[in-house]
């Protein structure tokens, strides 16, 4: 399971707080995503990265925010904005946007109450 | 955009009965199709995939078909196992330059 991984593996924080999830991967891979997973539903896209200090908003960028200081490591920080925090949280890398397999991590789940 | 549609949304076959999982695309110039499988609990992982200069591609009890025509491509599972007992992901995308678009997923069920 080593490549990409995801701390912590379970998140509980009150309404209304924000909370930074970890992304790491030492594949040295250039693109890395952000996906929401729900109950019965697919994976959304929050945000990605291309490259280092530049990302882009996905499909269901409103309310989270993300950076990207380092090529290794890409957080993502869901903000109180966020009116429907609880699900879970998965990261993934490839070696380019778009280009050949998506890497996951083994994903958060948040709980917020 | 690229819009990926899935079905059935559940699935459920005999242990050693095949398995069929459809996706449509609809931007004609997608042209990777990875399929993932999500275990119960654990991260989605590559299982197959399909670029379309090939109309099917196969390992071993997995194949996927294509047909650009279409725009649909399908997963299909022959002499179906419990441990392929997991949700199932399509997705579609250009090679270059643009993110995968899933489909919602079908859950397998692979009964004793």
């Amino acid at each position: 399971d080593g490549g990409i991984t995801q701390s912590p593996k379970y998140l509980f924080r009150k309404e209304g707080q924000n909370v930074t999830l970890s992304c790491e991967q030492n594949l040295n891979h250039d693109a890395m995503y952000w996906y929401r997973q729900d109950p019965g539903q697919g994976l959304r896209l929050i945000y990605y990265s291309q490259i280092v200090n530049d990302f882009q908003k996905g499909d269901i960028a409103e309310g989270y925010s993300v950076s990207r200081e380092k090529k290794e490591s890409f957080p993502l920080t869901v903000t109180s904005a966020q009116k429907n925090p609880t699900a879970f949280y998965l990261c993934a890398s490839s070696e380019g946007q778009g280009v050949g397999e998506q890497y996951f991590g083994p994903g958060t789940r948040l709980t917020v109450t | 955009g690229e819009n990926v549609e899935q079905h059935p949304s559940t699935l459920s076959v005999q242990e050693g009965d095949s398995a069929v999982i459809k996706c449509t695309y609809s931007d004609s110039a997608s042209n990777y199709f990875p399929w993932y499988k999500q275990e119960l609990g654990k991260r989605p992982q590559l299982i197959i995939d399909i670029r379309s200069n090939v109309g099917e591609k196969k390992d071993q009890r997995i194949a996927v078909t294509l047909n650009k025509t279409a725009k649909h491509f399908s997963l299909h599972i022959t002499e179906t196992q419990p441990e392929d007992s997991a949700v199932y992901f399509c997705a579609a995308t250009l090679i270059w330059g643009q993110n995968f678009v899933f489909g919602p997923g079908t859950r397998l069920s692979v009964l004793p």
